[in-house]
Order: C-alpha cells, then structure tokens, then sequence
C-alpha cells in the first residue's frame, strides 16, 4: 500500500500551460509538504499544509497555488508553465508539523516543459 | 542561517568495500538530523536519523550514522555495500526546538557500486 501517492508520475507539457499534480496520504498524518527537485538535486521546500492550513509558503512564483481540499489531500496546480518549472516535484506528509517528525516522500512527479 | 553540507558530490566504490558519507551541518543548537536515500526514478527514502541519546545510531539496509558533536558531522556508514546501494543520498537537518521551521537538505552525494 502506498503511503504518499502522487499523479501522475510523469507529465511532458508546452510553455503557457496550466496542469495540475495531485497528491494524498493514507498515513492519518496532519501535515504535508511540496518540495521541488531541481536538475541538480538540490531539495528545496516550496509549501507546507497543517490540517488544511497553510503554514509555510517558501519563495514560489505565484503561478504555484496548493489546495488542500482535506488533510490527506494537497494538489499542486501550476499555471503558465515556463521552461524553467522542469523539475521533479514531491508531495511528503508528516505526523505533525514540529520540526522533528519524520517526512515521507511520494515518488515523485517528473515535470517536463517544452 | 543553518546549512548543511555534503561535501562529496560522487563517490564510487566496489562492491562488498567499507562506504563512509560525510555531512556537517552549521547550526546554533544540535539540531535533528537525517539521512535519506533516492534510488534512480524513486522518491526519497528515511534511512536512519538522530534526535538524542546514543551517537551511533542503526537504520535500515544495514546503514548507520555517528553524530559527532565536536566536528558537527552526522555521516553515513556501512560496513559492505551491494550493487543495490547505488542512489543518491541526502543529509538533513531540522532545529531542535520544534515549530514550522521545514527540513533542509544538503546537496546529496551520488553513489556508485562497482563490481
């Protein structure tokens, strides 16, 4: 059974598009996360979920709009995708939301723009 | 501002040879520490981490790290890696003192395994 399940796994699109990455968690966790994978593999977070509020909001284009319909869900609509949007995308969720609690990853959303 | 640095980017090693990654994180307190490991086209994967209490701490796969406060390093060992260890690994950090402060990763160091 898959913890952290994010769709679709891999998704080609053309600049000016608006696509959407769906995320949920079947772990009973109260927080979850969109962290960004660049070319390099550097981890980076983009924002964090608690009980369908919003508590962290990194430094992200607002073209980037989570929604959290419930909290084991946390979508990822992206608008007017650019070039420069390619990258992998994980959804993660923890228990809570101190800063000790473990985080488990998702596998993984390959975004390519073209 | 914490960081945390791995300062190996690619390491390769024989099959059934001793693997030691190296992480030192820069932080006003001993923070919390992990390690994760990505295996190609997957997602991330904890393998062991450290709160308090004993330095050396067990994970999975037969990995485990030593926190070593007077060098501020958390690094990875493994005593015989196998062909299926190769993936990227990254090194965490996360203050101790709770609240939304997200987990910060180094930039990961890429393993090979060769026979």
């Amino acid at each position: 059974d898959t913890a952290v399940s994010q769709t679709p796994k891999y998704l080609v699109t053309q600049m000016g598009n608006d696509k959407s990455i769906k995320c949920e968690q079947n772990l009973g966790h109260d927080t979850m996360y969109w962290y960004k994978q660049d070319s390099k593999k550097f981890l980076k977070i983009m924002f964090s979920y608690n009980n369908k509020e919003l508590i962290i909001n990194e430094t992200v284009p607002n073209r980037f709009s989570p929604k959290s319909p419930d909290k084991a869900h946390l979508n990822l609509h992206i608008n007017s995708l650019e070039l420069g949007d390619s990258a992998v995308y994980f959804c993660a969720s923890s228990l809570s939301q101190g800063s000790g609690n473990t985080i488990y990853f998702g596998e993984g959303s390959w975004l390519t723009v073209v | 501002a914490q960081s945390v640095t791995q300062p190996d980017i690619h390491i390769t090693v024989s099959e059934g040879a001793s693997l030691e990654l190296r992480c030192n994180y820069s932080y006003g307190a001993t923070p919390y520490l992990f390690w994760y490991v990505q295996s190609p086209g997957q997602g991330l994967q904890l393998l062991l981490k450290y709160f308090s209490g004993d330095t050396l701490v067990q994970g999975i796969k037969g990995f485990e790290a030593e926190f070593k406060r007077s060098q501020s390093s958390f690094n990875l060992r493994k005593p015989s890696v196998h062909w299926s260890d190769a993936a990227e690994y990254f090194c965490a950090v996360a203050p101790p003192w709770g609240g939304n402060t997200p987990l910060v990763f180094g930039k990961g160091t890429r393993l090979s395994v060769i026979a």
